[in-house]
């Protein structure tokens, strides 16, 4: 089975902070992906890879910034933490090809105060 | 550009029936894939059901089916016999069949919270 790890399940920042947001995966897959979820705005694509130092930016980039130094590990970093990134997070992975399905980490609710 | 609507945000079933969530989308591409996704209080999205646009045989998965119409772009899926851990977010997603970069991403809806009476 395909594992999808996310580092943290919930974590409180202040503002200001630099966060980091961790995730990796066992199954050697290409792409990888970082959405945030917020009610009554269903999953937002904010960056995701396609490959090792490859990164294109979603729908929703700005204040975010990615990390991809190792095919299993991909890094969602707020540079400078603030109240409106208080959200859920979470992390997807997928094999490249036509017909392949996503697989999600647990999600990691963020709080920033 | 891609989008998918579901015009539910709540949905309430007695346990043992049947309930049938909406969702359409709107795409100029004739070759794509339809997911639905199911997020239960645990948080851990989990893959339902899956269509290819070029199938024209409905999914089905156990309890769970699909009545996919290509032309009116509508994917509803359909939970018979619900059951109480049927309970959760189910998310509609779209994705093209073309090409790589980010067009190889999911496009979801916004969501469905489906409850189940005992």
């Amino acid at each position: 089975d395909v594992k999808v790890t996310q580092s943290s399940r919930y974590l409180v920042k202040r503002t200001g902070e630099k966060v980091f947001l961790e995730c990796v995966q066992d199954m050697d897959h290409e792409n990888m992906f970082w959405y945030r979820q917020d009610p009554g705005l269903g999953l937002r694509l904010i960056y995701f890879s396609y490959d090792v130092k490859m990164k294109e930016k979603g729908d929703i980039p700005e204040g975010y910034s990615v990390s991809r130094e190792k095919k299993e590990r991909f890094s969602l970093i707020l540079e400078s933490a603030s109240t409106n990134q208080t959200s859920m997070y979470l992390c997807a992975t997928r094999a490249t090809g036509a017909n392949t399905e996503a697989f999600f980490g647990q999600g990691t609710r963020l709080t920033v105060v | 550009a891609q989008t998918v609507t579901q015009s539910q945000p709540e949905m309430s079933v007695q346990e043992a029936e049947t309930v049938t969530l909406s969702c359409t989308y709107d795409t100029s591409e004739s070759d794509y894939y339809l997911f639905w996704y199911k997020q239960p209080p645990s948080r851990q999205m989990i893959l339902v059901i899956r269509q290819e646009a070029y199938k024209q045989q409905n999914a089905t998965e156990n309890r769970f089916s699909v009545n996919f119409q290509k032309a009116a772009k509508s994917f509803s899926l359909k939970i018979s016999d619900s059951q109480l851990g049927d309970a959760a977010m189910y998310f509609c997603a779209y994705r093209s069949a073309v090409g790589g970069g980010s067009q190889g991403n999911l496009i979801f809806g916004k969501g469905t919270k489906l409850s189940v009476k005992p």
